[in-house]
């Protein structure tokens, strides 16, 4: 159980255009979802945390406009990379639980922005 | 949340047992320690968690020190496909996890 899924696995896109990437909970209804982004030989960032229905929580230095989050179900939120631009380029990972169980973790996305 | 400490790197011997140690020595009472790893290009996987007791799964076993300054993961027969950045965490229930660097741990033939 607690399988989470994220989609696309990766997308390479130009700068300037906007990407989506999805996240969804298979087996269970999540009611907070993280977005977290990664480069290379560095650990995880926490960027945002997802809350369904209602407004996404920004980390500090996470620029909200650019970084679109929607939660709009128990079991999808997904992250809108806008006007995306090469020092964008990144995996980033979500993760989803729910409350007083571990988060598990979908096999991230990488993003190459030319 | 507490921060952890944990050594940059480790290498282990294929078939014999991984003990990987992480420091948490302002852990609050209400905070469990959590373990996860990340295989390269892969997202983290969970391991095992625990709040006093000593914990084991199918994966690996956690000892955590009777005054929870400090726990082991402990993986009893690491295999190749065991190498992988680990990372020791605590939270409380419900709270963000905040990753560190991690051990990189390579099992060696």
């Amino acid at each position: 159980g607690a399988v989470v899924s994220q989609h696309p696995s990766w997308v390479i896109c130009k700068s300037g255009t906007s990407v989506k990437i999805e996240c969804r909970s298979l087996d269970f209804q999540a009611t907070t979802m993280f977005w977290y982004r990664q480069f290379p030989k560095q650990s995880l960032m926490l960027m945002a945390t997802s809350n369904e229905g209602s407004k996404a929580t920004y980390e500090q230095g996470v620029e909200k406009d650019k970084f679109l989050i929607n939660h709009a179900s128990l079991t999808l939120s997904t992250l809108t990379v806008t006007s995306a631009h090469p020092e964008d380029s990144s995996f980033y990972i979500c993760s989803a639980g729910m409350r007083e169980s571990p988060l598990h973790f979908g096999n991230g996305t990488r993003l190459t922005v030319t | 949340d507490a921060k952890t400490t944990q050594p940059p790197s480790m290498d282990c011997a294929e078939g014999r047992a991984a003990n990987l140690p992480c420091n948490h020595s302002t852990i609050s009472g209400n905070e469990y320690v959590y373990w996860y790893r990340q295989i390269h290009s892969q997202g983290p996987q969970y391991i095992i968690h625990g709040l006093k007791n000593n914990e084991t799964n199918e994966m690996a076993s956690l000892i955590i020190t009777e005054d929870r300054k400090s726990s082991t993961l402990i993986l009893p027969h690491a295999t190749l496909r065991d190498t992988a950045v680990y990372y020791c965490i605590a939270l409380n229930q419900g709270g963000k996890l905040i990753f560190g660097q991690g051990t990189e741990l390579s099992v060696k033939p």
